[in-house]
């Protein structure tokens, strides 16, 4: 059964960047897609982003356009989310989450905290 | 401001039925699936429903989808207290070229 293991809690200064991984534990990555969704304290779901990792091909929400970078290791199963000027309203989970054809999430990590602050 | 709308809160009592309505528009719910999520305090989500009215293995025929137009809702019969989450519905949205969510709904089973 594949797992999605992320990385662990991040605090970063404001005007840094942190990198999350997502490593599919029992299994590869094989031709899903990756997606990643943020949720800040007490706020819903914002997807960011996603990679499809045999292609090596990433797209972005334009919110984050510029200031995201999603990318994967085809050798380790891994995926990673780096986001850089972190400013204290990124502080939130992050979650990679595997996203089938249809657009839906089917599998998702536990999520990595970052906590943005001076 | 989420692109789909939901309520904020619903709440039944357990037994009872409760359904929570997701509102978009022809650029997400109109011409794409909705998927459901159920997120229980502290942890991550989980899907529930998919392809509009699609239920994976695992879960429950309590939980159903349905899609009409511009709007999808989720229905959960015979309720119960482990059933106390926040629910999310999300889709393609065509015209952002993103996945968007709803604001979520913090279902209270009294």
């Amino acid at each position: 059964q594949v797992q999605l293991v992320q990385s662990g809690a991040e605090v970063k200064k404001p005007g840094s960047s942190v990198k999350v991984s997502c490593k599919a534990s029992g299994g590869t990555f094989s031709s899903y897609t990756i997606s990643w969704v943020r949720q800040a304290p007490g706020q819903g779901l914002e997807w960011m982003g996603r990679i499809i990792p045999i292609l090596g091909i990433a797209n972005y929400a334009q919110k984050f356009q510029g200031r995201v970078t999603i990318t994967a290791d085809k050798s380790t199963s891994t995926a990673y989310m780096e986001l850089s000027s972190l400013r204290s309203e990124d502080t939130a989970v992050y979650y990679c989450a595997r996203e089938e054809s249809g657009g839906y999430f089917d599998l998702w990590g536990r999520g990595t905290l970052v906590t943005v602050s001076s | 401001q989420s692109v789909l709308t939901q309520p904020p809160s619903v709440s039944a009592a357990p037994g009872q039925k409760v359904t929570i309505s997701c509102s978009g528009s022809s650029s997400n719910i109109g011409n794409n699936y909705v998927s459901w999520y159920q997120q229980l305090p502290g942890t991550a989500p989980k899907l529930l429903i998919y392809d509009n009215n699609k239920r994976p293995s695992g879960i429950p025929d309590r939980f159903s989808g349905s899609k009409s137009g511009t709007s999808a809702t989720l229905g959960i019969t015979g309720l119960q207290t482990g059933d106390e989450a926040d629910y999310y519905c999300g889709t393609w949205d065509s015209s952002l070229s993103a996945e968007v969510f709803g604001g979520g709904t913090k279902l209270t089973v009294l």
